[in-house]
C-alpha cells in the first residue's frame, strides 16, 4: 500500500458524459502529479499540483482540468468524454516539505471507460 | 524533453533464471524510480536511485548518473515477477518521463 489513494477503481461511462476522479496523496505530501496510461500512448504525465497550485502542465487536453485543495486532495475532471479517453488514470504524491528525497508513489489507479 | 529508453521491451525466463533490464536516458536527472506493474495494474515502487547502488531481496539496481543509464537486476526470478517493468526519470519535484517498459514473462 503506497498511502495514496484514489476512487473509483473503476468508472464506466457514454461518450460526451462528464466524470470526476478523486486522489487522496500520502499523509504530508504536498505535490499531486496526474498520469495517464493508455495502450497506446504509454505513461504520460497530466499535471501537476504543488500546495494548492498548479506546478506543471503536460499533455492534457482543454476538455481535462484538475484542482488541489486546501487539504490537498486533488480532483481530475473529464468532459465531453470520447472513446479515446479509454485509459487508466493514476494519481502520484511526493515531496514532504523540507525532504530532499523526491520519489513518488502511485495509488492504485482509476480504469476509467468509455463506450 | 528527456528521452528514455527501456530494453529489452520482452522477456521470456524459466523460474529461477536471472536477468537485466536496462535503462537509458537523455539527460541529467535528479529522479530515477524503477516500477513493477502487477497483472492488476497497479505501480509499485522498486527503487528510487538517482545515483549508486542498492539492493532489495532478489531485486537490485545501479544508475550511473554520469554516463545516463541504469540497470536493474533480477536473480532467481519467479512467476510473481511477471509483469512490466518501468523505469522513469524526472528532475527534483517534477514529472516523471516513464520509459516504454520491459514486458517481463516467468514461466514455471
Amino acid at each position: 500500500d503506497s498511502g495514496v489513494t484514489q476512487t473509483p477503481k473503476h468508472l464506466i461511462t457514454a461518450t460526451g458524459q462528464r466524470v470526476t476522479l478523486r486522489c487522496s496523496p500520502r499523509s504530508g505530501d504536498l505535490s499531486v502529479y496526474w498520469y495517464q496510461q493508455s495502450l497506446d500512448q504509454g505513461l504520460q504525465f497530466l499535471i501537476q499540483y504543488y500546495n494548492g497550485e498548479e506546478r506543471a502542465k503536460g499533455n492534457i487536453l482543454e476538455r481535462f482540468s484538475a484542482q488541489q485543495f486546501p487539504d490537498l486532495h486533488s480532483e481530475l475532471n473529464l468532459s465531453s468524454l470520447e472513446l479515446g479517453d479509454s485509459a487508466l488514470y493514476f494519481c502520484a504524491s511526493s515531496v514532504k516539505e523540507g525532504q530532499p528525497n523526491n520519489e513518488q508513489f502511485f495509488g492504485p489507479g482509476t480504469r476509467l471507460t468509455v463506450l | 524533453g528527456i528521452q528514455v529508453e527501456q530494453s529489452p521491451p520482452d522477456l521470456i525466463l524459466q523460474e529461477g533464471a536471472n536477468s537485466t533490464l536496462r535503462c537509458n536516458f537523455s539527460d541529467s536527472v535528479n529522479n530515477l524510480q524503477w516500477f513493477h506493474q502487477n497483472p492488476w495494474g497497479q505501480l509499485i515502487n522498486l527503487f528510487y536511485i538517482p545515483s549508486g547502488t542498492k539492493q532489495n531481496g532478489r531485486l537490485s539496481a545501479t544508475t550511473v548518473a554520469t554516463e545516463r543509464y541504469s540497470l536493474l537486476y533480477i536473480s532467481s526470478s519467479q512467476t510473481t515477477d511477471s509483469g512490466v517493468y518501468f523505469c522513469a526519470v524526472g528532475e527534483y519535484g517534477n514529472k516523471l518521463v516513464f520509459g516504454a517498459g520491459t514486458i517481463l514473462r516467468v514461466k514455471s
